[in-house]
């Protein structure tokens, strides 16, 4: 089935730095790739996604890169602040008939130190 | 708005013990998917649900079973419970109709097999 290994497990930050966390994933045929955030005691939220027809995408101080050769996508966050710490979670999506279905990576720990 | 939820939010059980967690959507999705939480290991399937009459085994669901009462609900057991089922487990659905798209999240249940 599917691997997603998501780096690094913890990642530590000053405010207003830029913050990197990478994926890959092993199922060739995966087309959909979500970034999810977590907040202490919350449940997991979409934060953005792209599609393998789409090499980046951007949301304000939030962007998404993929490259499909290598098998590899990652989260950038630009001007971090102290609201952005959290659990982030990469995904990537299930080819054949179970499409849709979604394999998480392990997740990485983000704190922004003001 | 249109939710998850899920019930109970906490339970605490005794090894060897049946338990149903329940889960709840107004969001008129078809599909419907339940995950465990553990610190480092991310978010694991244990079973999905593509329609009322789909039901799915996801990457760890030894020692669990599901059933789909109707589109809106679909509920996890634990036959016999034993500690190491201790997790904060999640129901999440997503609408699909032409390829893979976001999960939405319910709040969780955090379980304690003692």
């Amino acid at each position: 089935g599917e691997n997603v290994e998501q780096h690094p497990s913890t990642l530590s930050v000053q405010e207003r730095d830029s913050a990197v966390i990478k994926c890959t994933y092993s199922d060739s045929a995966s087309n959909y790739f979500p970034w999810y955030k977590q907040e202490l005691g919350k449940r997991p939220q979409l934060i953005i996604d792209i599609r393998s027809n789409v090499g980046e995408k951007k949301d304000q101080r939030i962007a998404v890169t993929l490259n499909k050769t290598a098998k590899h996508f990652s989260l950038h966050i630009t001007e971090t602040q102290p609201e952005d710490s959290a659990v982030y979670f990469c995904a990537s999506n299930a080819g054949g008939t179970s499409y849709g279905k979604l394999t998480f990576g392990q997740g990485t720990i983000l704190t922004v130190h003001p | 708005d249109a939710d998850v939820t899920q019930t109970p939010r906490n339970r605490i059980t005794k090894t060897g013990k049946r338990i149903m967690l329940e889960c709840s959507q107004t969001k008129g999705h078809d599909r419907m998917y339940w995950y465990r939480q553990d610190p480092g290991l991310g978010l694991r399937l244990i079973y999905y649900s593509f329609d009322v009459k789909d039901i799915n085994k996801g990457e760890i669901s030894d020692g669990y079973s599901v059933s789909r009462q109707a589109q809106a609900k679909f509920s996890l057991s634990l036959e016999s419970a034993i500690p190491n089922q201790t997790a904060l487990y999640f129901c999440a659905t997503s609408d699909l109709p032409l390829g893979a798209g976001e999960q939405f999240f319910g709040p969780g249940t955090r379980l304690t097999v003692l």
